[in-house]
């Protein structure tokens, strides 16, 4: 079966410039969660929904950071005036009981 | 602080022993642990987990310990192939639907 897909698998951005990231998640899986995860270290929570609901939203770093879930399957991760800081592996994770996370191959953003 | 802790950056093995890894957390309202193995340029793969309530869980050659007292717990892969050759990194939840907390990983290589 279609596991988790995001796109872009690669996004290299200049200092300043908008991104937004792509999630869709299994088919049926109502909570979806992204992380961020820095070079060397393990992936970092950033924001949760249930549906298309935004349970929580404590992990993302700045204002520049906003996450949606309109209808409540795909999702998009938008950061705003991008910074060096901001590059790193974005992944996005869906799960149907809310325990076992299944994560996507995640988009690796690069600012240059 | 960090709550989940994977003290070993690296681990070697010969083909057909046993891998252990192991996890430190400190925060007592964990009660849900998973295993993910992860390769280069792609997600983390779920492998296992165990609830509070167990001490062991096994699946084919993975079996995960937890130890509530020691606030730790270990993944042991036997016997170990040159496939497993990956990071795996540790990850704890307080209850359902709440976000991961991962370790930084252990890379673990298995020599033929």
């Amino acid at each position: 079966g279609a596991g988790v897909s995001q796109s872009p698998r690669y996004k290299v951005a200049k200092r300043g410039q908008d991104v937004a990231l792509r999630c869709d998640p299994i088919s049926g899986h109502v909570s979806l969660f992204w992380y961020q995860q820095a070079l060397g270290q393990g992936p970092e929570f950033l924001t949760y929904f249930q549906n298309e609901a935004q349970l929580d939203k404590s992990g993302l770093p700045s204002d520049r950071f906003f996450a949606e879930r309109p209808e409540g399957s795909v999702s998009t991760l938008k950061i705003q005036r991008t910074q060096q800081e901001d590059s790193a592996v974005y992944l996005c994770a869906s799960s149907l009981t809310g325990n076992e996370q299944y994560f996507g191959p995640g988009t690796r953003l690069t600012v240059t | 602080d960090q709550q989940v802790k994977q003290n070993s950056p690296s681990l070697s093995v010969q083909e057909g022993r046993i891998s252990i890894l192991n996890c430190d957390y400190t925060n007592s309202m964990f009660d849900y642990f998973l295993w993910y193995k992860k390769y280069p340029a792609e997600g983390p793969t779920f492998l296992i987990s165990i609830s509070s309530i167990k001490d062991k869980n096994e699946d084919g050659r993975f079996t995960v310990f937890l130890n509530k007292s020691a606030k730790h717990l270990s993944l042991h892969i036997v016997p170990s192939q040159p496939g497993d050759s990956a990071v795996y990194f540790c990850a704890a939840s307080a209850s359902g639907n709440t976000p991961l907390v991962f370790g930084k990983g252990t890379r673990l290589s298995v020599i033929a």
